[in-house]
């Protein structure tokens, strides 16, 4: 049973334009959520996190928004950049020191 | 600090063969986890340590799969004996607080 769900293997986007990856989760539990990026041939690097009493966590281009009720969360990245064509994924917590529960990633293609 | 060490950074083995996977974790961080990626499953926690002391072992495929933590400087990932459907990327990583998760750079492992 996946808790944590991306279900869109890949985006692309046009370079400038607004990219919006969406992550849906299962356990109404979770309270912490984080969004990883990961190029070729390296691990993932942490990107952006949110906790589950805020809707929304601003980082530079980046923007993740949480919504409870349909637990559902999405990261913004405005405006994009070739740089950030990687693989995102999506993961949740219980609470900080339980283990991080992952989706599948979503691979961003940015085109100039 | 260098970060999370993983070696080899690409295996490639025959069916049959024992491997081991190793990782350095950062010095200080309490929790290491062993994943593998995969493009079906993405990433998919196989075991962690906390304090040196396997916590959830439950994403261990079968009993082909062994991990060691014998110090909270050096673990080990075994694989005998390795079959095909074993090739995936696998990672470790470690943390201190949730939010530091700091993945490796991963190994490769090819089973021909």
């Amino acid at each position: 049973d996946q808790q944590v769900k991306q279900n869109s293997p890949s985006l692309s986007v046009q370079e400038g334009r607004i990219s919006i990856l969406n992550c849906d989760y299962t356990n109404s539990m979770f309270d912490y959520f984080l969004w990883y990026k990961k190029y070729p041939a390296e691990g993932p690097t942490f990107l952006i996190s949110i906790s589950s009493i805020k809707d929304k966590n601003e980082d530079g281009r980046f923007t993740v928004f949480l919504n409870k009720s349909a637990k559902h969360l999405s990261l913004h990245i405005v405006p994009s950049q070739p740089g950030d064509s990687a693989v995102y994924f999506c993961a949740a917590s219980v609470d900080s020191n339980y283990q991080l529960i992952w989706g599948a990633g979503t691979k961003l293609i940015i085109k100039p | 600090d260098a970060g999370v060490i993983q070696s080899p950074r690409h295996e490639v083995t025959e069916m049959g063969q024992e491997v081991t996977l190793r990782c350095k974790p950062i010095s200080g961080h309490n929790s290491l986890f062993w994943y593998r990626q995969t493009m079906m499953r993405g990433l998919e926690l196989l075991i962690y340590f906390n304090n040196n002391v396997p916590i959830d072992d439950s994403g261990m495929p079968e009993d082909r799969f062994s991990a060691k933590m014998p110090n909270a400087s050096f673990s080990t990932l075994k694989i005998q004996p390795s079959e095909p459907r074993d090739s995936a990327v696998y990672f470790c990583a470690s943390r201190q607080g949730l939010y530091g998760y700091t993945f490796g750079s991963g190994t490769r492992l090819t089973v021909v």
